[in-house]
C-alpha cells in the first residue's frame, strides 16, 4: 500500500538556521507529493507540491524536489524564521479521487 | 478563496449520545469531501471520501454505522458520530475539493471530547 515516512520531531532551531525535514514514500503508480503546514490552532494549509519526478515545489522560501530514484521529497529552507514554527506534514495523493496519505508530522520550533 | 469551515470547533458530549459535525465550502462547490481523524501528536488518518449525492466510501477499519457521513449538497457535508464513547475523542478534520484531481482545502478541525 501507499505510505509516507517522515522525520520524527520535534525539531528546534535558532532563527536563520538551515532546515531539512526528511520525507520518503512508498506508492504504486505515480503519486503527487505535497508538504502541508499546520500553524497552532489552524487547519492544514498547502505549502508546496510536485506532481512528477524531478519537479521542484517552492513557496515562502521552502523547497522540495520530487526524487523518484530515492522515493524522497525532503523539505528545505535556507533560513528559518520564528513565524515558521508549526507542524509540517508530508503527503502523497493517490486514487481516482486523489485521496491523501500523510506522514506523521514534524513539529518545528524556531527560537529567536 | 477556497475557504472551508467546520462547526462546531469544539464539542463535549456524554458517552452514548450522538454528535454532528458540519463541514462547509464557503466560496466554491465541493464535489468531493474527505473526513480525517487526527490523534494527538499523530498524523491525519483518512476516514471516508464522499461525493455529493452519493454514499460515502469508507476506509478499511472505519465503521460506517458509527460514523455517518452525508454529503447532501455541493457545499455541505456532515459527519455524525453515533453513540459516542470516550475512545472516539479526537480531532476531526474535513477537506473539500472541486473535483477529481484537484487540490484539497482543509477545514480548521473539530475537537470532540466524549466524557
Amino acid at each position: 500500500g501507499n505510505s509516507v515516512t517522515q522525520m520524527e520531531g520535534p525539531v528546534t532551531l535558532s532563527e536563520e538556521a538551515f532546515l531539512t525535514i526528511n520525507c520518503t514514500y512508498t506508492a504504486t503508480g505515480y503519486p503527487s507529493l505535497f508538504w502541508y503546514v499546520q500553524y497552532p490552532g489552524e487547519g492544514l494549509q498547502l505549502l508546496l507540491k510536485a506532481t512528477k519526478a524531478d519537479d521542484k515545489g517552492s513557496n515562502k522560501g521552502f523547497e522540495a524536489t520530487y526524487r523518484k530514484e530515492t522515493t524522497s521529497f525532503h523539505l528545505e529552507k535556507g533560513s528559518v524564521q520564528v513565524s515558521d514554527s508549526a507542524v509540517y506534514f508530508c503527503a502523497l495523493s493517490w486514487g481516482s479521487a486523489r485521496q491523501l496519505t500523510f506522514g506523521s508530522g514534524t513539529q518545528l520550533t524556531v527560537l529567536p | 478563496g477556497a475557504v472551508v469551515s467546520q462547526h462546531p470547533s469544539r464539542v463535549i458530549c456524554k458517552s452514548g449520545t450522538s454528535v454532528k459535525i458540519e463541514c462547509r465550502s464557503l466560496d466554491f462547490q465541493a464535489t468531493t469531501m474527505f473526513w480525517y481523524r487526527q490523534f494527538p501528536k499523530q498524523s491525519l488518518m483518512l476516514m471516508a471520501t464522499s461525493n455529493e449525492g452519493s454514499k460515502a466510501t469508507y476506509e478499511q477499519g472505519v465503521e460506517k454505522d458509527k460514523f455517518l457521513i452525508n454529503h447532501a449538497s455541493l457545499t455541505l457535508s456532515t459527519l455524525t458520530v453515533t453513540s459516542a464513547h470516550p475512545e472516539d475523542s479526537s480531532f476531526y478534520i474535513c477537506s473539500a475539493s472541486m473535483g477529481r484531481g484537484d487540490e484539497q482545502y482543509f477545514g480548521p478541525g473539530t475537537r470532540l471530547t466524549v466524557t
